[in-house]
């Protein structure tokens, strides 16, 4: 049971727009800790995709966007191609674990 | 060209020991903390231990305490984590990444490709 939580899955159309939530507590993401993304093709190793809530690297498409609120972020991906397809992670740090945590993973699938 | 590289992987009986290393290249590695990741087959991402760059802050994830120890040389622009007391659930793929903050853990924006420790008899 991972302490921030996603969907096992989403899916959606080629151009179409996805969400993918990320949900913890008062503890992480609600005591005010950043949440950053990470985007992992198969067979490869994890890369960031977001940092800082809203904070997109050099190099990441402007079609992908995060968002915090309270407990929750969000990373929505519009224009969905195919080479989304992958597993996405949220991460943030639990002052009650004194941890780094990471969220389970969502699994997107290009339809 | 910017990149790190583990080694060190391999097969290992139940309560022996291993030692990972991470090569960096590309950047100035001193001037990072560095952390070590893993992912179980098929699972998600878990967090193991971070360094600063001149190892004077050094935090593990609890289930790693005691048993895992992580170090860097900086002349050698390497990253290591001595495993010991291994057990089944510490088979995994285990990654480096360097992190965007100088005291404690923050982001990770750079990760090799990993390294796969099997735990098994």
């Amino acid at each position: 049971q991972s302490v921030l939580t996603q969907p096992p899955s989403v899916s959606g159309a080629p151009g179409q727009r996805v969400t993918i939530s990320c949900t913890g507590s008062s503890s992480n993401i609600g005591a005010g800790y950043d949440v950053h993304w990470y985007q992992q093709l198969p067979g490869t190793a994890p890369k960031l995709l977001m940092y800082g809530n809203i904070n997109r690297p050099s190099g990441v498409p402007d079609r992908f966007s995060g968002s915090k609120s309270g407990t929750s972020a969000s990373l929505a991906i519009t224009g969905l191609q195919a080479e989304d397809e992958a597993d996405y992670y949220c991460q943030s740090y639990d002052t009650s674990l004194s941890d780094v945590v990471f969220g389970g993973g969502t699994k997107l699938t290009v339809l | 060209e910017v990149q790190l590289v583990e080694s060190g992987g391999g097969l290992v009986q139940p309560g022996g020991s291993l030692r990972l290393s991470c090569a960096a290249s590309g950047f100035t590695f001193s001037d990072y903390s560095m952390n070590w990741v893993r992912q179980a087959p098929g699972k998600g991402l878990e967090w193991v231990s971070y360094i600063s760059g001149a190892s004077n802050i050094i935090y593990y994830a609890d289930s790693m305490r005691g048993r895992f120890t992580i170090s860097r040389d900086n002349a050698k622009n390497s990253l290591y984590l001595q495993m010991n007391s291994l057990r089944a659930e510490d088979t995994a793929v285990y990654y480096c990444a360097r992190d965007r903050d100088k005291y404690s853990p923050y982001y990770f924006d750079l990760w090799g490709q990993g390294t796969p420790v099997t735990v098994s008899s």
